[in-house]
């Protein structure tokens, strides 16, 4: 069974840092690209940041361009989001996301973690 | 950046009524159209991805149409459980993006 555990919110100043993780199993990891997408509150979804199966490519909303750094560690099948530079228009819940394909790249979503909250405020 | 317009934005029908939810992209986005359901205080789950192709475990209710700019989500016969919001996201342009969404209230 494919499981998405996300970690590491909470609360954090402006202009602070903070490292969520999504622990993955159920697939093998290394073979999918994942995403993270976010929710602020009451809001609708917006796609965040991608990584390649092999961490080597990445991918960024200009929203988050130069302030955050999506990676991940495939001997332990987690992917992170390393978010400086916090702003209060950060605050969402964060979702992992597993890419739908393997051999081939889709970017689409067939499961999602529950999401960790990340408030920005001071 | 492809904007997509979902509409309406809030949809009341009764059991057994059809729904049909709408998704026009500024630009082409072929087929490359995926639609989630998300329920309160849930993540959002992946109904049809391709514009028509139901993902697994989906009912048969659900079912997708459209390419290009105009995709449609389409309930028939609707259940108290399908009360959701509902996005469509597209995977032909980056960055990627979504729908605002539509809400589906069951009366």
């Amino acid at each position: 069974e494919v499981q998405l555990l996300e970690s590491g919110g909470g609360l954090v100043q402006p202009g602070g840092s903070l490292r969520v993780s999504c622990a993955a199993s159920g697939f093998t990891f290394s073979s999918f690209v994942m995403t993270w997408v976010r929710q602020a509150p009451g809001k609708g979804l917006e796609w965040v940041s991608t990584i390649s199966g092999s961490g080597g490519n990445t991918y960024y909303a200009d929203s988050v361009k130069g302030r955050f750094t999506i990676s991940r560690d495939n001997s332990k099948n987690i992917l992170y989001l390393q978010m400086n530079s916090l702003r209060a228009e950060d605050t969402a819940v964060y979702y992992c996301a597993k890419d739908r394909c393997s051999s081939i790249t889709c970017y689409d979503f067939d499961y999602w973690g529950q999401g960790t909250l990340v408030a920005v405020s001071s | 950046e492809t904007v997509l317009t979902q509409s309406p934005a809030t949809l009341s029908l009764s059991p057994g009524e059809r729904a049909t939810l709408s998704c026009r992209a500024s630009q082409s986005v072929a087929s490359q159209l995926a639609w989630y359901q998300q329920k309160p205080g849930q993540a959002p789950r992946l109904l049809i991805f391709d514009a028509s192709n139901r993902a697994t475990g989906i009912p048969a209710r659900f079912s997708g149409s459209g390419s290009g700019t105009d995709s449609t989500l389409t309930i028939t016969s609707l259940e108290p459980e399908d009360t959701a919001v509902y996005y469509c996201q597209q995977r032909s342009h980056w960055p990627l993006t979504f729908g605002g969404g539509t809400k589906v209230e069951i009366k």
